[in-house]
């Protein structure tokens, strides 16, 4: 089972939008509907952002949104933060014998 | 409020054993799925498998079938991981995650080094 396809890395001025892209595989982002997303900060545990595609778990900021369109999901970040520099994980379940399944990881960059 | 708290920092040879703790609190330990993920210094999340505190059951991504345990003692809300044959490439920070189709909250991280 191949990790899912995250671009490296995406930068944004504060207060502007990004998006970073998840592509996986008909067995995975494109046949569930359980696209989980994580922000990790240096040195931290990954703090769940977003769930089953584009839910959002209480505390986390409005400013974060998911979606999904086909076998690739994605996370928004509007106005931009200072805060939100991190590195941001999608994982999926899959039907492979692993079950789940990590994206490559993105480099979020505030300039 | 839910906690996933793990044992310490271990150091370990080549060819040895280790096993990390994840002591649950705040929710019904037998509710909820535990899932262990890994990440190497600079990389990124690998999932290793997950365990049903309830049942026992138990399944592990296939890179890590033969060579990992995962467990549990209900008694004191604890989940285990156990990884055997260490080698160098198995340093990293191993997590312990509440799971239901999402790791919802995680353990702080138990950092194990394989070094001779």
């Amino acid at each position: 089972q191949s990790a899912l396809t995250q671009p490296a890395s995406v930068s944004g001025s504060p207060g502007q939008s990004i998006t970073i892209s998840c592509t996986g595989t008909s067995s995975d982002v494109g046949g569930y509907n359980y696209v989980s997303w994580y922000q990790q900060h240096p040195g931290k545990a990954p703090k769940l952002m977003i769930y089953d595609v584009s839910n959002r778990p209480s505390g986390v900021s409005n400013r974060f949104s998911g979606s999904k369109s086909g076998n690739t999901a994605s996370l928004t970040i509007s106005g931009l933060q200072a805060e939100d520099e991190a590195d941001y994980y999608c994982s999926s379940y899959t039907s492979s014998s692993t079950l789940e399944v990590f994206g490559t990881g993105t480099k979020v960059t505030v300039l | 409020q839910v906690q996933l708290v793990q044992s310490g920092a271990e150091v370990k040879k080549p060819g040895a054993s280790v096993k990390v703790s994840c002591k649950a609190s705040g929710y019904t330990f037998t509710s909820y799925d535990i899932n262990w993920v890994r990440q190497a210094t600079g990389q990124g999340l690998e999932w290793m498998g997950w365990m049903n505190p309830n049942s026992g059951n138990t399944g592990y991504a296939q890179k890590f079938q033969g060579r990992v345990t995962m467990t549990r003692n209900t008694s004191i809300s604890t989940a285990y991981m156990e990884l055997s044959s260490l080698r160098s490439e198995d340093t990293a920070v191993y997590y312990c995650a509440r799971w239901n189709y999402k790791a919802d909250y995680w353990g702080q991280g138990t950092l194990v080094t394989v070094s001779s």
